[in-house]
């Protein structure tokens, strides 16, 4: 049974530019949340989303999009890549809002 | 706001010797839990255990436990007999409407 994949592992990207990343849920869950991780600190809650809709949103800007797919797998967007993008970038599943089971994340590097 | 607090930046332990790893929440929620995860280098969050407020015994997984006191809000994690392959960052992590707070991490280095 697969966990949570997510792709890329890594990215390197210019200031400016624009990332696309992707996450495939765990079998069975049907709600996929997006973490930043900066450098040293702990996990910061970017979104969450359900049914192909935002459901809730933490602190940070517009440049931060999402979307979920039919299938339940989702993508993160950022644009406008600023230095302080650069983080490692996780996705939890869960159903309904439990049980989050995270991947390896996508470490991004703005440069 | 809910906040989560880890004091301890660093900690080594010998293998095979016990070690704590402190947590503390801030919250005026009569209905919550804990979760405490290790984050190797590889990135992944892997989840180790999980108290939850109406519990009445602490939460025992495996080499891992909890020793949670209500009234400190405290949720320490205690690892019994560490293995060289416990060295990673250990976070501790409450859920709050379907999303997680975490702490600041810990990095555990556990020495041969």
């Amino acid at each position: 049974d697969a966990g949570v994949t997510q792709s890329p592992t890594h990215l390197i990207k210019t200031r400016g530019q624009q990332v696309t990343l992707r996450c495939s849920p765990k079998s069975g869950h049907d709600t996929v949340s997006w973490y930043q991780q900066a450098l040293g600190q702990g996990p910061q809650f970017i979104f969450q989303y359900y049914e192909e809709e935002e459901r809730q949103r933490g602190n940070f800007p517009d440049r931060f999009s999402g979307h979920q797919f039919p299938n339940y797998s989702s993508e993160l967007n950022v644009n406008a890549l600023l230095l302080g993008d650069s983080a490692l970038y996780l996705c939890a599943s869960s159903y309904t809002g439990y049980g989050y089971t995270f991947g390896s994340g996508t470490r991004l590097t703005v440069v | 706001a809910q906040k989560i607090t880890q004091t301890q930046p660093g900690m080594f332990v010998q293998e095979k010797e016990a070690v704590t790893l402190d947590c503390t929440y801030d919250t005026s929620d009569p209905s919550y839990g804990l979760f405490w995860y290790k984050q190797p280098s590889s990135g992944e969050m892997i989840f180790l255990i999980y108290q939850g407020s109406y519990d009445q015994q602490n939460a025992t997984e495996g080499r891992y436990s909890l020793n949670f006191q209500k009234a400190r809000k405290s949720a320490n994690l205690v690892i019994s007999a560490s293995q060289l392959g416990d060295s990673a960052m250990y976070f501790c992590a409450a859920p709050r409407g379907g999303k997680l707070i975490f702490g600041q991490g810990t990095e555990l280095s556990v020495k041969p």
